[in-house]
């Protein structure tokens, strides 16, 4: 089975810096899907960018962007110029090609310092 | 907007007692999933649909079982709470295509069971 991996519980970051959050992932799979929710407190998950396996460019949604390293099976989101509003638990999931099963990593919980 | 929404936000029970969870969804998405989220541990996955009347068994169903009679209604159901049920429960659902079927996920019902 997948399983994926946040080896950070915690991170912070000052407002306007940039920050990176660690993900990764075992799979035998060459196909497949990976996505980063964030989660702010109280309220609900949401999809912050999202990538296939099969392309070798990384996603981009505004401010978040992925450095995604298929051989290392590496997944990381960076959050460049950090806004008080990216304070959220941010979880890293893996989805298969061809099923809706997805693994969701354990978390990490993002502070931002104003 | 896709809008995931689910019976109670906060719910408090007593050992034994019988718990029902609703979620619904107002996209016509033909999956649902009921996850239970703990700190440490990420999200798992307890059961999923995707058509009326149909279930499968996710990572962790011991314990619970689940209804969907109507397409946009999915219910958890706690036959006998017991307290290692404590937890978030999160709903979401997505489209029957795989390619994409990002999960729309609800505000969640925290349960305590007492």
């Amino acid at each position: 089975a997948q399983t994926v991996t946040q080896s950070q519980p915690e991170m912070s970051v000052q407002e306007a810096e940039t920050v990176t959050l660690s993900c990764t992932y075992d799979t035998s799979e060459s196909d497949y899907y990976l996505f980063w929710y964030k989660q702010p407190p109280s309220r609900q998950m949401i999809l912050v960018i999202r990538q296939e396996a099969y392309k070798q460019q990384n996603a981009t949604e505004n401010r978040f962007s992925v450095n995604f390293q298929k051989a290392a099976k590496s997944f990381s989101l960076k959050i460049s110029d950090s806004q008080l509003g990216d304070a959220a638990m941010y979880f890293c999931a893996y989805r298969s090609y061809n099923n809706n099963d997805m693994r969701f990593g354990a978390g990490t919980r993002l502070t931002v310092k104003p | 907007d896709v809008k995931v929404t689910q019976s109670s936000r906060y719910l408090v029970k007593r050992t034994g007692e019988k718990v029902f969870l609703e979620c619904v969804q107002d996209m016509d998405h033909e999956n649902m999933f009921w996850y239970r989220q703990d700190p440490g541990l990420g999200l798992r996955l307890i059961y999923f649909s995707y058509d009326v009347k149909m279930k499968e068994k996710g990572d962790i169903p011991e314990g619970y079982s689940v209804s969907r009679e109507k397409k946009e209604r999915f219910s958890l159901i706690l036959e006998s709470a017991s307290t290692n049920q404590t937890s978030m429960y999160l709903c979401a659902s997505s489209r029957l295509a795989v390619r994409t079927n990002t999960q729309y996920f609800g505000p969640g019902t925290r349960l305590t069971v007492l």
